[in-house]
């Protein structure tokens, strides 16, 4: 079966890059891209960006233009969300999902991401 | 960027009542519209897409219509265990916005 495990908790300082992993197993990476997608305490989904698990290409929201890199390693079946200048208003779960036509139809389990001085 | 607004933010029904949820484009994006389920501290779940076709497993209680800027999600009759929030996704083109969500409680 589809699974997407997401690397542990993290507490950042403001300032600090973050990095998050994604391993997918039980489909053939290429064929799907990953998204992004982040939940602040008590709030709802922001997306945040896509990458394709066939060449890489990328799609970033614009508000975190700059500030975010997606990547991915097909030999190990991971991609990679980096975060940069991390500020307290990015405290959040942190989500991978497998896009398939621009669906998201599996989901990490989550990753908390606290940002405090 | 095209908005996406759902309504109303939360509401309580009983056991086995109709339940109709709405989410409205700012824009049209023809039946380009995903529904997802969110059970507190789980990741969401995707139940219907272009708009009204049930993601494979999902009970057939769920229904999704609409096309253009109007959409609905109706859970036909309420179970305990469709507590939860739902949001509405376009996926026209990016970015692939959610709605605020619409939290549904039991009364």
């Amino acid at each position: 079966q589809v699974q997407l495990v997401q690397s542990g908790a993290e507490v950042k300082k403001p300032g600090a890059s973050l990095k998050v992993s994604c391993k997918a197993s039980g489909y053939t990476f290429t064929s799907y891209g990953i998204s992004w997608v982040r939940q602040a305490p008590g709030q709802g989904l922001e997306w945040m960006g896509w990458i394709s698990g066939y060449n890489g290409n990328t799609n970033y929201a614009q508000k975190l233009q700059g500030r975010v890199t997606m990547t991915t390693d097909t030999s190990t079946s991971t991609a990679y969300m980096e975060l940069r200048s991390l500020r307290s208003d990015d405290t959040a779960v942190y989500y991978c999902a497998r896009e398939g036509q621009w669906l998201f139809d599996n989901w990490g389990q989550g990753t908390l991401v606290t940002v405090s001085s | 960027d095209i908005q996406m607004t759902q309504s109303p933010s939360s509401l309580s029904a009983s056991v086995g009542d109709r339940v109709t949820l709405t989410c409205r484009a700012s824009q049209g994006i023809s039946n380009s519209l995903a529904w997802y389920q969110q059970k507190p501290g789980k990741a969401p779940k995707l139940l219907i897409y272009a708009a009204s076709t049930l993601q494979s497993g999902v009970p057939s209680r769920f229904s999704g219509s609409g096309s253009g800027t109007d959409f609905t999600l109706t859970i036909s009759s309420l179970q305990p265990e469709d507590v939860a929030t739902y949001y509405c996704q376009k996926y026209n083109s990016a970015p692939w916005t959610f709605g605020q969500g619409t939290k549904v409680e039991i009364k």
